[in-house]
């Protein structure tokens, strides 16, 4: 499957901890982008990544941090989290000139 | 800053009748409208986007810039269009972002 792929499906973790979620692109596909789903938010955008660059932010909080790696992989760094935080995150991406977003299936975070 | 509202929550409609899943935007520019759906178990992908002006599943929407919506209509729902709907904006350049709205869940039955 070269479709973007997300690790891992489902985490369970505590109130102030840290927590790391991956992503993988579609073969070929420069930009990333990560999204927060929540039941009463809807889905939030959080940040983007063109190859590598920082391109866009949105609603993101400070103690949340992402980067895109050389392979073109990308982490988001969740960290002192809170029940809050508990959510669907997506991951897309998209090829170069093109708008159409291509989804993971998203990581389910709970924090406890 | 660029904002897209859907105003339903959930929409129940029976198979055969007409659906029309509202959404309304606000952006100063020219902006490019999606909509995305995802069905149960299964990944957000690109229903259809306005300039493609194409049907999809029967689906189509226009993009009225006089009222700044995009609504998504068919004339005769079918149960397997019951899923989440998003509409999205995406602003002139392309590669940016897209922003979506809350989302409506439409649940089609027999």
């Amino acid at each position: 499957d070269s479709g973007v792929t997300q690790t891992p499906k489902h985490l369970i973790t505590a109130t102030g901890q840290r927590v790391t979620l991956r992503c993988s692109p579609r073969s070929g596909d420069l930009s990333v982008y990560w999204y927060q789903q929540s039941l009463d938010q809807g889905l939030q955008f959080l940040i983007q990544y063109y190859n590598g660059e920082e391109r866009a932010k949105g609603n993101i909080l400070e103690r949340f941090s992402a980067q895109q790696f050389p392979d073109l992989h990308s982490e988001l760094n969740l960290s002192s989290l809170e029940l809050g935080d508990s959510a669907l995150y997506f991951c897309a991406s998209s090829n170069r000139g093109r708008r159409e977003l291509f989804f993971g299936e998203g990581s389910r975070l709970t924090v406890l | 800053a660029q904002r897209v509202t859907q105003p339903e929550k959930l929409l129940s409609v029976f198979k055969g009748a007409p659906v029309e899943l509202k959404c309304n935007y606000s952006y100063s520019g020219s902006p490019e409208l999606f909509w995305y759906v995802q069905y149960s178990r299964q990944r957000l992908q690109l229903l259809l986007r306005h300039i493609s002006r194409e049907s999809i599943k029967g689906f189509t929407a226009d993009l009225n810039k006089g009222e700044t919506s995009f609504h998504l209509k068919k004339p005769f729902a079918q149960e397997e269009d019951s899923a989440m709907y998003y509409c999205a904006l995406s602003e002139s350049q392309a590669g940016t972002a897209l922003i979506f709205g809350k989302g409506t869940t439409l649940s089609v039955s027999s």
